[in-house]
């Protein structure tokens, strides 16, 4: 089963306006992270925000937020003001366990596109 | 400070050859992974080092390989080329190896055309 999973593979958003990415994840730990990540066209990989499992607070930063739903296993990152430069592949990651050395796991991606 | 940085950028090959790859870390970064990036499979975790050990392996082939310096710096290997093995191969450090809170850091990449 995957452990990430994206279920938009393309999403148009109209500049200015808010977009939400979704992600689900499975895991059987209870100490977990999940992180986003963007990539333009470049390929560079680009670290958007954080959030851990224990955290009570939704995760912010500028204009990323994080809508963490734990009971529904769900961490929807959430672009406020969408701006052409936001176009780009955006990455859903998780990283399990607080011991021994785990991976970070990736979905398959959302192709987001900012139009005037 | 200066962010990861990977050389070569980009690469050409001929199947058979073999091709090494090479990753700084952030500064005062201890872990490297290293990813392969490819349309079909989707980002996939070759192997992370931490202090000059491999302390985790994804699922690939003997052919490749990698180590980490005592600087943190790392390479990675990849033997007798295959059409297949033409992708994106990301490199990231993290302060540590492991934890769940750990955030990586990557680079540009390596794009490696294999023909």
């Amino acid at each position: 089963a995957q452990k990430i999973t994206q279920t938009q593979p393309g999403m148009f958003v109209q500049e200015k306006e808010a977009v939400t990415l979704d992600c689900t994840y499975d895991t059987s730990d209870q100490s977990y992270g999940l992180f986003w990540y963007k990539q333009p066209s470049s390929g560079e990989m680009i670290f958007l925000i954080y959030q851990g499992s224990y955290d009570e607070q939704n995760a912010t930063e500028g204009r990323y937020s994080l809508n963490f739903q734990k009971a529904r296993k769900s961490a929807n990152l959430v672009i406020s003001a969408s701006q052409l430069g936001d176009s780009a592949m955006y990455f859903c990651a998780m990283r399990e366990g607080t011991s021994g050395y785990s991976t970070l796991t990736f979905g398959k991606g959302t192709m987001l596109l900012v139009s005037p | 400070k200066a962010g990861v940085t990977q050389t070569p950028r980009y690469l050409i090959k001929t199947r058979g050859q073999q091709v090494t790859l090479s990753c700084s870390p952030i500064s005062g970064h201890r872990s490297v992974s290293w990813y392969q990036q490819t349309p079909g499979q989707g980002l996939q975790f070759l192997f992370e080092y931490f202090s000059e050990t491999q302390r985790n392996k994804g699922n690939f082939p003997g052919r490749f390989s990698g180590r980490q310096f005592s600087n943190s710096r790392s390479e990675m290997n990849v033997s007798t080329l295959e059409l297949g093995d033409s992708a994106l191969y990301l490199c990231a450090s993290s302060l540590l190896a492991g934890g769940s809170g750990e955030t990586q850091y990557f680079g540009p990449g390596t794009r490696l055309l294999v023909l």
